[in-house]
């Protein structure tokens, strides 16, 4: 089954400079590729997706790239504010089991004042 | 904006018991999954379901694990016999229209055994 590496599993960072997130899978079947935002005691909130016939999308702060050669992609948050602090899951799905998320470690992001 | 919702938010249970974790998802949502996340580790995935049926299932899914959608609106995760190891916390998702693959999350359900 996919199996899905993220790293690093913390970052810490200034207020206004960028943090980067990356993270392999194992599945090259795998075409969905959502980012999950997780505060203290809620559930997983999605922030971003990418699909597999798209290399890079972008959203105000927050950005995805995928490269399906390598079967890596990664999440690019610039300008950090405080209240991006939280854990952020990537994960995959696809393929052979359409519809189930296989989800990376978590990364905790600290953005300091 | 709708959400999806999960009661009760904490159950505290003794072993060998059973508990029913409820969810109710986004009002024209198709297909449901049920998550775990044990503290500090990973989520991961337990089960998926459409069509009062079970799509796929994780390992993680034993006999002492079912679901179902009693009543057309709640999608209920029930574990029969408790156990220690399945403390953790539970997140109904759901996805519908326009795109199937974006699961949407409940807050989730603080599941203690003792």
């Amino acid at each position: 089954g996919e199996n899905v590496e993220q790293h690093p599993s913390t970052l810490s960072v200034q207020e206004g400079d960028s943090a980067v997130i990356k993270c392999t899978y194992s599945d090259s079947a795998s075409n969905y590729f959502p980012w999950y935002k997780q505060e203290l005691g809620k559930g997983p909130q999605l922030i971003i997706d990418i699909r597999s016939n798209v290399g890079e999308k972008k959203d105000q702060r927050i950005a995805v790239t995928l490269n399906k050669t390598a079967k890596h992609f990664s999440l690019h948050i610039t300008e950090t504010q405080p209240e991006d602090s939280a854990v952020y899951f990537c994960a995959a799905s696809g393929g052979t089991s359409y519809g189930k998320l296989t989800f990376g470690q978590g990364t905790i992001l600290t953005v300091h004042p | 904006e709708p959400e999806v919702t999960q009661t009760p938010s904490h159950q505290v249970t003794q072993m060998g018991q059973e508990v029913i974790l409820r969810c109710v998802p986004i009002s024209n949502h198709l297909y449901f999954y049920w998550y775990r996340q044990i503290l500090g580790q990973k989520v991961e995935f337990l089960v998926s379901f459409y069509n009062n049926e079970i799509s796929e299932k994780s390992e993680i899914f034993d006999d002492q694990f079912s679901v179902e959608r009693p009543d057309g609106s709640n999608f209920t995760l029930k574990i029969r016999s408790t156990k220690l190891e399945d403390s953790a916390m539970y997140f109904c998702a759901t996805t519908g229209p326009p795109s199937r693959e974006t699961q949407y999350f409940g807050p989730g359900t603080r599941l203690l055994v003792l």
